[in-house]
């Protein structure tokens, strides 16, 4: 089945605590991406990766970190979590920036 | 950088009745706009988009247009079904970088 996986679904942590969400596609996909959503603002994209050891910043990158070393995978790293980062999160995939962007189920943060 | 805005925020329709949801933008080099729904607890599923070389495009019971000039664009529902009930998300492309409208949560009364 077609998909993109992310992990873990819900996470507390503690403001200062290294995490990271792991993403995961299985559609050969070139372009990845990370959301954050949160309630009156949409969707805002943290980072974007157009291939292999390729990253941008989006319109909200402070505070996060990516790495695209395979394919498949786009971990988002939280170097030091602060309350402010407290978000549902998402990750997508897609051929390229202008087709389809295949979501995440989504990932829940929420730091203390 | 671009901006997508977003209306209304919320919108509650009779079963059978049309919805549309009406979104604006800035960048007018933006080529690329799709609609997304998201149901409850899931992630958003694309519905329809439509590139900017196009000025309207149809599937089904939904649809979107598109006009250029005044940079908005909007989705169209009709014979909405209680199914229909979720969020949805305009969005605008430009290059590498997708920019979202803040929502709209549809609510369709049976």
């Amino acid at each position: 089945e077609a998909q993109v996986t992310q992990n873990p679904r819900y996470l507390i942590t503690v403001t200062g605590k290294k995490l990271t969400v792991t993403c995961s596609q299985n559609m050969n996909h070139e372009y990845m991406s990370w959301y954050r959503q949160d309630p009156g603002l949409g969707l805002r994209q943290i980072y974007y990766s157009m291939n292999v050891e390729v990253t941008d910043k989006g319109d909200v990158p402070e505070g996060y970190k990516v790495s695209r070393k395979e394919k498949r995978n786009f971990p988002l790293i939280l170097e030091s979590p602060s309350p402010n980062q407290t978000s549902l999160y998402f990750c997508a995939s897609s051929l390229s920036m202008r087709s389809e962007q295949f979501f995440g189920p989504g990932t829940r943060l929420t730091v203390l | 950088g671009e901006n997508v805005e977003q209306h209304p925020s919320t919108l509650s329709v009779q079963e059978g009745d049309s919805a549309v949801i009406k979104c604006t933008y800035s960048d007018s080099a933006s080529n690329y706009f799709p609609w997304y729904k998201q149901e409850l607890g899931k992630g958003p599923q694309l519905i329809i988009d439509i590139r900017s070389n196009v000025g309207e495009k149809k599937d089904q019971r939904i649809a979107v247009t598109l006009n250029k000039t005044a940079k908005h664009f909007s989705l169209h529902i009709t014979e909405t079904q209680p199914e229909d009930s979720a969020v949805y998300f305009c969005a605008a492309s430009i290059d590498n970088d997708m920019r979202f409208g803040a929502g709209t949560r549809l609510t369709v009364k049976p």
